[in-house]
């Protein structure tokens, strides 16, 4: 069975600096894919970025991109010139790609930006 | 687009009590979820419909069913409450089963148990 594990409940890190969030997984599997979802406190649920297993590139989406090390299946997001509106909890996501599709979320890492 | 909506977005609920948590969509997708979210946990699969008619079991279905009579509405059945099923569910939607877009997320019920 597959499992994620993000290792950091809480973290926080001051306006305008850099900040990466951890997240490894558990799989046999060779293709699939990886989320990373942000909850702010409204609670609703955003899409921040994906990676497709088999390819070597890591996504990025203006200032979030991803560090991904299949082989030693970590999956960090690392946010660049962190704005207030990034405060929120983080979610990573596996979903297989064979059988049921169905998504594998980790605990989470509740982010606070510090002004 | 209304995109998912659910309804209600609080409620409290004595043991033993039943209820109907109320998802819909308006996207046309054929894959729906329910999620419980709950502290420390992340968001657990409760029950996915792959379309109109066939649905399955998730990580956690005990004491929950649902059904899937449109390609709309997922709704999810509490059949008789406990102080476990506490918790915030959400209903998702996407495409189909193997759509790798993004996950819509209603914005949550957030139920009490007493």
């Amino acid at each position: 069975a597959q499992t994620v594990t993000q290792s950091q409940p809480e973290m926080s890190v001051q306006e305008a600096e850099t900040v990466t969030l951890s997240c490894t997984y558990d799989t046999s599997e060779n293709n699939y894919y990886l989320f990373w979802y942000k909850q702010p406190p409204s609670r609703q649920m955003i899409l921040v970025i994906r990676q497709e297993a088999y390819k070597q590139q890591n996504a990025t989406e203006n200032r979030f991109s991803v560090n991904f090390q299949k082989a030693a299946k970590s999956f960090s997001l690392k946010i660049s010139d962190s704005q207030l509106g990034d405060t929120a909890m983080y979610f990573c996501a596996f979903m297989s790609t064979s059988g049921t599709y169905k998504y594998i979320f980790g605990t989470g890492t509740r982010l606070k930006v510090l002004a | 687009n209304a995109g998912v909506t659910q309804t209600p977005k609080f409620q409290v609920l004595k043991t033993g009590q039943s209820m109907t948590l109320q998802c819909a969509q308006d996207m046309n997708h054929e894959y729906m979820s329910w999620y419980r979210q709950d502290p420390g946990m992340g968001l657990r699969l409760i029950h996915y419909s792959v379309g109109a008619g066939i649905t399955d079991q998730g990580e956690v279905p005990n004491g929950y069913n649902v059904s899937r009579s449109t390609t709309e509405d997922f709704p999810l059945r509490l059949l008789s409450a406990a102080p476990s099923q506490t918790s915030v569910y959400f209903c998702a939607s996407r495409l189909d089963r193997g759509s790798t877009d993004t996950q819509y997320f209603g914005p949550g019920t957030r139920l009490t148990v007493l």
